[in-house]
């Protein structure tokens, strides 16, 4: 079974400043998708950034960007010019084998922004 | 288009009662899920679905049921509610198995 492991259960970053969420994953699969959820006080899970397994670029979304290595199996998400607006959970997310049986989930890093 | 709806946000339940949380989505998604979340913890599937008429379980299927009728919808039951079912409740759908999950705004559920 595929496991999805965060080693840090909180990271505090200044406004303004950049801050690096690890996460690790194990599985034996090659062609996978790895996601990073956003989940606020409000609960909702929204999607932050999507990747690929067979695509070597590192997908980008705005200030989010990931940095993938597939034979290392790390996928940590990259938060620039950080806002007050995104204080959250950060959940890493596995989705692999055919994906009928859901996503495989870390237990998440509670980010805190310094005003 | 509303996405992932789900009802209700909260319930108090009392032990040895039963509740059906309800799931809808119009995004014409074939792969439908249930999900729960464990205070400090991630999501673990619960339930899963890949079209109708066809349901399996996920990693903590116990002391649940689900059904799949339509494509729209993918209800949960809780059959004699136990304070280990305290948690919040998520349905997700997806287009395609592996891929990216649209997810509903979550049930807070109590046992008491």
């Amino acid at each position: 079974a595929q496991t999805v492991t965060q080693s840090q259960p909180e990271m505090s970053v200044q406004e303004a400043e950049t801050v690096t969420l690890s996460c690790t994953y194990d599985t034996s699969e090659s062609d996978y998708y790895l996601f990073w959820y956003k989940q606020p006080p409000s609960r909702q899970m929204i999607l932050v950034i999507r990747q690929e397994a067979y695509k070597q670029q590192n997908a980008t979304e705005n200030r989010f960007s990931v940095n993938f290595q597939k034979a290392a199996k790390s996928f940590s998400l990259k938060i620039s010019d950080s806002q007050l607006g995104d204080a959250a959970m950060y959940f890493c997310a596995y989705g692999g084998g055919g994906g009928a049986d859901g996503l495989t989930f870390g237990k998440g890093t509670h980010l805190i922004i310094q005003p | 288009n509303a996405g992932v709806t789900q009802t209700p946000k909260f319930r108090i339940l009392k032990i040895g009662q039963s509740m059906t949380l309800q799931c809808t989505q119009d995004m014409n998604h074939n792969y439908m899920y249930w999900y729960r979340q464990d205070p400090g913890m991630g999501l673990k599937l619960i339930y899963y679905s890949v079209g109708a008429g066809i349901t399996d379980k996920g990693e903590v299927p116990n002391g649940y049921n689900v059904s799949r009728s339509t494509t729209e919808d993918f209800p949960l039951r809780l059959e004699l509610a136990a304070p280990s079912q305290t948690s919040v409740y998520f349905c997700a759908s997806s287009y395609m198995g592996a891929d990216t999950q649209y997810f509903g705004p979550g049930t807070r559920l109590t046992v008491l």
